[in-house]
């Protein structure tokens, strides 16, 4: 099926472990984006990337690693979780860099 | 800091009656701006989006923009229950990136 798909829906994982989200599109849309979603703080920019091989931080990147080598995936690593990175994490694509289209989610558990 | 405000609510409407949803934002540079909704536990979804100022309808969303004071609105008319989720606002600096707001949660209540 066309769209944007991540993977995995639901993550628990320790505090310390490396821990990989994946996330693909189907529209060969150039702009992919990383978000979390926290209470309080709406949706907070991680990363993004405006062509494979082409990555850049957003509002909140330490602790995040990101990479493209392919325009349909953009898999966001956790190289070493905290508690603090228990959130909802948002993939999103774009043609353009804007007009934002969002994958389903995946809900992480740092324990 | 570029900022996005908006009230987080709930925004309790009746059934049938116009919703009016508002945001501000702080960057003078943004130059269009989104509405989404995002029902609780799922993702956001585009409702419609602004550039010019004034006023933009599709069906029974119209978004409302005025640049000067810094302010857009999205307002509903006809609410429905199944209106029910949280409303988003972003503004957008073209070379930059979006901006959220937190969130307007409306329920419609039958």
């Amino acid at each position: 099926d066309a769209g944007i798909t991540q993977s995995p829906r639901y993550k628990i994982t320790e505090t310390g472990r490396q821990v990989t989200l994946m996330c693909h599109q189907t529209w060969s849309h150039s702009y992919m984006f990383w978000y979390r979603q926290d209470l309080g703080h709406g949706l907070r920019l991680i990363y993004y990337s405006a062509a494979a091989d082409i990555t850049d931080k957003g509002e909140v990147p330490d602790g995040y690693v990101v990479s493209r080598s392919k325009t349909e995936n953009f898999p966001l690593t956790l190289e070493s979780a905290t508690r603090s990175q228990t959130s909802v994490y948002f993939c999103a694509s774009s043609p353009g860099k804007e007009t934002q289209y969002f994958g389903p989610g995946t809900r992480l558990l740092v324990l | 800091q570029k900022e996005v405000e908006q009230n987080s609510g709930p925004l309790s409407v009746p059934e049938g009656a116009i919703a009016s949803l508002n945001c501000t934002y702080s960057d003078r540079g943004s130059q269009s701006f989104f509405w989404y909704r995002q029902y609780s536990g799922k993702s956001p979804e585009l409702i419609m989006f602004i550039y010019s100022n004034g006023d933009k309808e599709d069906g029974r969303f119209t978004a409302q923009l005025n640049k000067a004071s810094q302010y857009v609105s999205l307002l509903i008319r006809d609410s429905q229950p199944s209106d029910s989720a949280t409303y988003l606002c972003a503004a957008h600096n073209y070379g930059q990136n979006f901006v959220f707001g937190p969130g307007t949660r409306l329920s419609v209540l039958p």
